[in-house]
């Protein structure tokens, strides 16, 4: 069965630091990788997706991914942290395989601060 | 591209009412999906539509639960005899047809409070 952890339910940064989120999948085949970000009483807004192409993927504001499958890990980051990034984040991971329903499988998500 | 909505946004019932969701997806989506999100947790997977056929649904939907499409369009999922358990954000998604990865166009929730 597939799964997702995310390390951290909070991070904290200044504002200006780096960002760094972290997300480990387990799954037997390769599977597309998302990250969402949810600000309160929202829905799920894309950041960025992997499908297997290339491994480092850019998002929207400033966010990239990178896909190590060695460690089987897809971490998010941002060189310099905006006020507007606090929200919380999540990692999904969805089946690829023929006749998979593509349903998202997430981790419990990791709750971001930026101090000023 | 008025996006994903959800009616309504917020509903508060007493415990053993029934409620109703309902979910419009982005137009000529064909793929619909419902979640259900705990405080503190990751949304989870609840069924899956392709046009109005229900396709999976998970072991978390109970016998409480039903959900329907019935032209493939709108969604609703239905809960009966609430249960204070039942508090939760539902979700809805939406995705096109075909394409190698499931993007899912989330929709704002409905927020369901069980006194």
């Amino acid at each position: 069965a597939q799964s997702v952890t995310q390390l951290g339910s909070h991070v904290s940064v200044s504002e200006g630091a780096l960002v760094l989120l972290r997300c480990n999948y387990s799954s037997s085949v390769p599977p597309y990788l998302f990250w969402y970000v949810q600000y309160p009483n929202q829905g799920l807004q894309l950041l960025l997706k992997y499908t297997s192409a290339a491994t480092l993927v850019k998002g929207i504001n400033g966010f990239e991914a990178e896909f190590k499958k060695s460690e089987t890990s897809f971490h998010l980051t941002k060189p310099s942290a905006h006020m507007s990034d606090a929200a919380e984040y999540f990692c999904a991971v969805s089946p690829n395989y023929g006749g998979a329903t593509n349903k998202l499988i997430f981790g419990t998500g990791t709750l971001l601060a930026v101090q000023p | 591209d008025t996006g994903v909505s959800q009616n309504p946004r917020h509903k508060i019932t007493k415990r053993g009412q029934n409620v109703t969701f309902r979910c419009d997806p982005i137009s000529e989506h064909n793929r619909l999906y419902w979640y259900r999100q705990t405080l503190g947790q990751g949304p989870e997977f609840l069924t899956y539509f392709q046009n109005e056929a229900q396709l999976e649904k998970s072991r978390l939907l109970s016998d409480r639960f039903s959900a329907e499409r019935p032209k493939g369009s709108f969604s609703t999922l239905e809960i009966q005899r609430t249960e204070q358990g039942d508090s939760a954000m539902y979700l809805c998604a939406s995705s096109a047809r075909g394409g190698s990865y499931n993007e899912q166009f989330f929709g704002p929730g409905t927020r369901l409070t069980v006194l």
